[in-house]
């Protein structure tokens, strides 16, 4: 069994659209969640934390649902730039993480 | 400029032929991870290390080994690479903490034949 799973989409909408991707998660002691935005093979750079309260930055919000142990991202007013794989990740025990294989959104004009 | 570096970026060798792949950060982070990343399976965990002279083995470590003589490097050393080790490799670094917010390098692309 995978440690997180995400559909892997791929996802397309068009401009202005609000999209949400979901992430579930196995070991129900996971200590901290994060979404990672990876660019075409680019490395993996940090969108959002995922805090337990949920948070917002900007146009994207995260949740987490630690009874059923998933976390979400939602996406409003989608741009254009907004293409890329969104990538779920999970740290266990402080120091291993665990990446699910990512959703790819691609935002159509 | 804060940042990871790895070198190579690209690298073909043969089956057999032991070669490293350096990590490099200026962050003064303490934690650094290696990660490979095969399509249909994410990024998955090699070896991290929390400190200087302090590693562990994560997810796939076999057929790699690790060093952390420095707090700034953490090179990941392929013995005797083989076929299935064909990947994209990143590294990654940050401080140990709540946010635990990794930065990555740019990856390299190991092709072994």
């Amino acid at each position: 069994r995978k440690e997180v799973e995400q559909d892997p989409g791929p996802f397309n909408v068009p401009e202005g659209a609000t999209v949400a991707f979901n992430c579930t998660y196995s070991n129900s002691a996971s200590q901290s969640f994060f979404w990672y935005r990876q660019d075409c093979r680019k490395e993996p750079k940090l969108l959002m934390s995922v805090y337990s309260s949920g948070n917002e930055d900007g146009r994207f919000t995260a949740q987490l649902n630690r009874a059923s142990q998933y976390i979400s991202l939602l996406i409003r007013d989608s741009k254009l730039s907004d293409s890329a794989t969104y990538l779920c990740v999970v740290n266990e025990s402080g120091n291993q993480f665990y990446f699910g294989t990512g959703t790819s959104l691609t935002v159509i004009p | 400029e804060a940042q990871v570096t790895q070198n190579p970026r690209y690298l073909i060798t043969v089956t057999g032929k032991k070669l490293t792949v350096t990590c490099s950060q200026n962050m003064n982070h303490e934690y650094m991870s290696w990660y490979r990343q095969d399509p249909g399976l994410g990024l998955r965990q090699i070896y991290y290390s929390m400190n200087v002279e302090v590693t562990d083995k994560g997810d796939v470590p076999e057929g790699y080994k690790v060093s952390r003589k420095e707090k700034r490097n953490f090179p990941l050393i392929l013995e005797s690479p083989s076929p299935n080790q064909t990947s994209l490799y990143f590294c990654a670094s940050s401080l140990i903490g709540q946010s635990y917010e990794q930065y990555f390098g740019p990856g390299t692309r190991l092709t072994v034949t």
